[in-house]
């Protein structure tokens, strides 16, 4: 149950597009379309972006975009804005009901 | 509206136990699985443990397996984690959260069957445990 790997941070500038890397392998991003990813503000509960690897729960702005190659899961997200500024995980399904997280990426945006 | 709300949270020795609970309203509570996430301060979210719509299948992570167990009472929609033989290193906010899927697909490999799950679309606001 080793977790997924994702860069410590990333910045970006508003306006621009950034894109946070979640890097597994075959038995879990590798096997199946079911990453997840969330974003986190400073004290607050992680809210779901993105699952079954590309697809947006409603009301999350169609900025925020997946995919996925191989054993790496990939979140862009597109004319960053101030808001958001905050953590981002991954998530994978990786068999026999089990999941595993990746370690958080900070994003800055300057 | 959707939400959930956990508590039973709070300051216990290293071996003690304590049970968590969260509360569920506003879904169909049977119909969707649930899981316990946990942030250690400063760090990152851990999965813990999954539990079936049904409650017929419960999983975890080896970091707990043996030390916690999962329930659910579907008649209260209340979702638990009894926490015993706790360790320093499980202090940390404790997250319960609803997968986005209610009728997930099951498989079954080598004469075990198992649900997929796909991601965590509510999450209730966390209770702190800490151990020490």
């Amino acid at each position: 149950q080793s977790a997924l790997t994702q860069p410590a941070s990333v910045s970006g500038s508003p306006g621009q597009s950034i894109t946070i890397s979640c890097t597994g392998v075959k038995s879990n991003v590798g096997n199946y379309n079911l990453v997840s990813w969330y974003q986190q503000h400073p004290d607050k509960a992680p809210k779901l972006i993105i699952y079954e690897s590309n697809k947006r729960p409603s009301g999350i702005s169609d900025r925020f975009s997946a995919s996925k190659s191989g054993n790496t899961a990939s979140l862009t997200i597109s004319g960053l804005q101030a808001e958001d500024e905050a953590d981002y995980y991954c998530c994978s399904y990786a068999g026999s009901s089990t999941l595993v997280f990746g370690g958080g990426t900070k994003l800055t945006v300057v | 509206q959707v939400q959930l709300v956990e508590s039973g949270g709070g300051v216990v020795q290293p071996g003690g136990s304590l049970r968590l609970s969260c509360a569920a309203s506003g879904f169909t509570f049977n119909k969707s699985a649930m899981y316990w996430v946990r942030q250690a301060p400063g760090k990152g979210l851990e999965w813990m443990t999954v539990l079936s719509y049904d409650g017929n299948n419960q999983y975890y992570a080896d970091s707990v397996k043996g030390r916690f167990t999962i329930s659910r009472d579907n008649s209260t929609n209340t979702l638990y984690l009894q926490m015993n033989s706790l360790r320093v290193e499980d202090t940390a906010v404790y997250f319960c959260a609803r997968d986005v899927r209610q009728s997930p697909a099951r498989y079954c490999s080598q004469g075990v069957c198992h649900y997929y799950y796909y991601g965590m679309d509510v999450w209730g606001q966390g209770t702190t445990v800490t151990v020490s």
